[in-house]
């Protein structure tokens, strides 16, 4: 039981070029989510997706695109980087039993120069 | 809008300290409460949870009182470890919206042997 699992770790991107993270969750959770953290700013919700299919935006959806397909994967899509999306990338997963507790994966780190 | 506002780090103490991290929050119905914990290069996990007026949380020695009359959720603990030193969230969470939590901007714990 791996949990919830991030690919790749690390990146490194030019300005403009396009990249997805992988977000893969083995709990067989409905709901998942794509966090952005950066210093002093907590975590902000990018997009997240109630099941299987559906995605709706969160608070800085601007720039990134998501998509779930099958239920234990969300995938987060930048189509064209910009500096300002250099951050950590979070995904977490949850279901409705537990009382919606959050599971986090280990982060992204993604820098765009 | 709802959000989440923590006390200013960097904290520092020394081990067996006691330790309290303010939080407080506004929203516009009745959110359940959370203090999750990130440690150093990892995800974040959930440390523990209140959800509803006058609720304790507690785990591993820390603990945390859903404060309806005042809005908070102080995180505390009767003697911190070098262990703990992380990085603590307080978030909130409306089950109506798909589980989606609002976070605030973390505070950095930093405990010194």
């Amino acid at each position: 039981n791996a949990g919830v699992t991030q690919t790749p770790k690390f990146r490194v991107l030019k300005t403009g070029q396009s990249m997805t993270l992988l977000c893969a969750q083995d709990m067989n959770h409905e709901y998942m989510y794509w966090y952005r953290q950066d210093p002093g700013m907590g975590l902000r919700l990018i997009h997240y997706s109630v099941g299987e299919g559906t995605t709706a935006k969160g608070e800085v959806p601007d720039g990134y695109n998501v998509s779930r397909l099958k239920k234990q994967n969300f995938l987060l899509g930048l189509e064209s980087a910009a500096p300002s999306q250099t951050s950590v990338y979070f995904c977490a997963s949850s279901r409705e039993a537990d009382s919606y507790e959050q599971y986090f994966g280990p982060g992204t780190r993604l820098t765009v120069t | 809008g709802d959000s989440v506002t923590q006390m200013e780090g960097p904290v520092t103490l020394s081990e067996e300290a006691f330790l309290t991290i303010n939080c407080t929050y506004t929203a516009t119905g009745y959110p359940s409460l959370f203090w999750y914990v990130q440690y150093p290069g990892e995800g974040l996990q959930l440390l523990l949870k209140a959800t509803k007026a006058d609720d304790k949380g507690s785990n591993k020695g820390f603990e945390a009182t859903y404060r309806k009359e005042t809005t908070s959720f102080h995180l505390e603990k009767g003697s911190v470890q070098v262990s703990d030193s992380a990085v603590y969230f307080c978030a909130l969470i409306f089950y109506n919206q798909g589980g989606k939590l609002i976070f605030g901007q973390g505070t950095e714990l930093s405990v010194k042997p």
